[in-house]
């Protein structure tokens, strides 16, 4: 079956900076994404990799790696504004999307 | 408006009662989506329409009636509805079904609580 991990919930501290890992085992693959929602809003897309490396975009960067089956969300100089959840997403070889069930993150002063 | 919007916001209802979700985009997409979203679990596809069509129905019980009559509007009917399917709906939409990153932009979801 398909299927994508990521921790259920991390804590951080505001300033500093925090890693959200995503595993993922699909049938094919077609490019990963990640998304960030806060409580009662929309899912807001933040990145997308298809090929190795790292994208960087303001304080947030993400990851890629298609051997190992991985990918991480970097966020940087974290804002209290940060806490939200943060959901990974693969497409597979059908073009179907793939959810995980998304990391909690919570910012403390 | 721009973006998705989906109406209501909150909807309370029994398991008799019929009601309907409505979304709307202003984004000029021609795919749209009903996903479910139930506490610490993944996103669950319900429908997808690509050019009014439905392309997608993942094994979703018949009292969730999806209807699409152009482009822009989707609907949820919702009919003898069990207390499980309480949960966060979501529209999506993306230009189409195929092309490139295909990115998704939702609304911010009817919240559905069945008594």
């Amino acid at each position: 079956g398909q299927n994508i991990d990521q921790p259920t919930e991390m804590t951080a501290t505001e300033g500093a900076i925090v890693q959200i890992n995503c595993t993922y085992q699909t049938s094919g693959f077609n490019g990963l994404f990640w998304y960030q929602q806060h409580a009662g809003e929309a899912p807001t897309f933040l990145s997308y990799n298809v090929l190795d490396g790292l994208e960087e975009k303001g304080r947030f960067s993400s990851f890629l790696s298609r051997s190992k089956g991985y990918s991480y969300l970097l966020l940087k100089e974290l804002q209290m504004k940060d806490s939200a959840s943060y959901l990974c997403a693969v497409r597979d070889s059908n073009y179907q999307l793939i959810w995980g069930a998304g990391t909690k993150l919570i910012i403390k002063p | 408006e721009t973006g998705v919007t989906q109406t209501p916001r909150h909807l309370v209802m029994g398991m008799t009662n019929k009601k309907s979700l409505k979304c709307e985009q202003h984004l000029g997409h021609n795919a749209m989506y009903w996903y479910k979203q139930s506490a610490k679990k993944p996103l669950e596809l319900m429908f997808v329409y690509n050019f009014k069509e439905q392309t997608e129905n993942n094994s979703v019980p018949s009292r969730f009636s999806p209807e699409c009559p152009n482009s822009s509007h989707l609907f949820l009917h919702l009919h003898t509805l069990q207390p499980e399917d309480s949960a966060l709906y979501l529209c999506a939409s993306s230009q189409d079904t195929s092309s490139g990153a295909n990115v998704l932009t939702f609304g911010a979801g009817s919240r559905l609580t069945v008594l």
